[in-house]
């Protein structure tokens, strides 16, 4: 798996846009980029996956530079609800022996 | 409905007993996996199985062993327990030959004294 490197931390004010970069400068052509988060002390939850297009759901939006080496999720309108550890993950998906490698993630602070 | 149960949600053992954590989900997924979140917080796989049968196995104590009766019960049987296994379990799940989202369990919290 391709190594994936995130700020440790990032606050964010409640109501304005929360953008988590991740760097994975390593990554190959059919590794897709995976969001998820963990909020408190509950089990991940999945946000959002990608190749190389933008992606957007209800709960975010992904950003892949066109050269795949980085992207950036973002969370238009945070809550403090949101606050939880992101962990940005790089896998090839349709791998049935190929496991998922949590970093340490960034822990986001969204601040009242 | 929960997708993805386990229990027991805390479990606080001796030393050297054996322990069971039970795993089941009702979401039709073939691939199950058991995960360690230690102090630090650091999520590490242990195991995954497909259709029952056993993908992955990192490196883990043979203390440890994952039983599969059928593909929506994953179980982790412990065997002498020792401090070092006082962490939160995750059990996860999921539909291969997709984009492999995992479902995780609510955890369970294993302290050994």
């Amino acid at each position: 798996d391709a190594k994936t490197t995130q700020p440790p931390s990032m606050d964010c004010a409640e109501g304005r846009a929360a953008n988590l970069p991740c760097n994975h400068s390593t990554i190959s052509g059919n590794e897709y980029v995976y969001w998820y988060r963990q909020i408190h002390s509950q089990g991940p939850q999945y946000i959002i996956h990608g190749l190389k297009n933008n992606e957007t759901n209800e709960m975010a939006s992904l950003i892949i530079t066109e050269d795949r080496k980085s992207s950036t999720l973002i969370l238009p309108h945070a809550t403090l609800r949101d606050t939880a550890v992101y962990y940005c993950i790089v896998r090839v998906a349709w791998n049935y022996g190929q496991n998922f490698v949590f970093g340490p993630g960034t822990r986001l602070s969204v601040l009242p | 409905d929960t997708a993805v149960s386990q229990t027991p949600k805390y479990l606080v053992t001796q030393m050297g007993n054996d322990k069971s954590i039970k795993c089941e989900q009702n979401l039709g997924h073939d691939t199950m996996y058991w995960y360690k979140q230690d102090s630090k917080k650091f999520l590490k796989i242990m195991f995954s199985y497909n259709n029952k049968e056993l993908i992955i196995n990192e490196t883990v104590p043979n203390r440890f062993s994952p039983k599969s009766p059928d593909k929506a019960h994953l179980n982790l049987h412990i065997n002498s327990l020792e401090l070092g296994d006082s962490a939160v379990y995750f059990c996860a799940s999921s539909q291969e030959g997709g984009i492999n989202e995992q479902f995780f369990g609510p955890g369970t919290r294993l302290t050994v004294l």
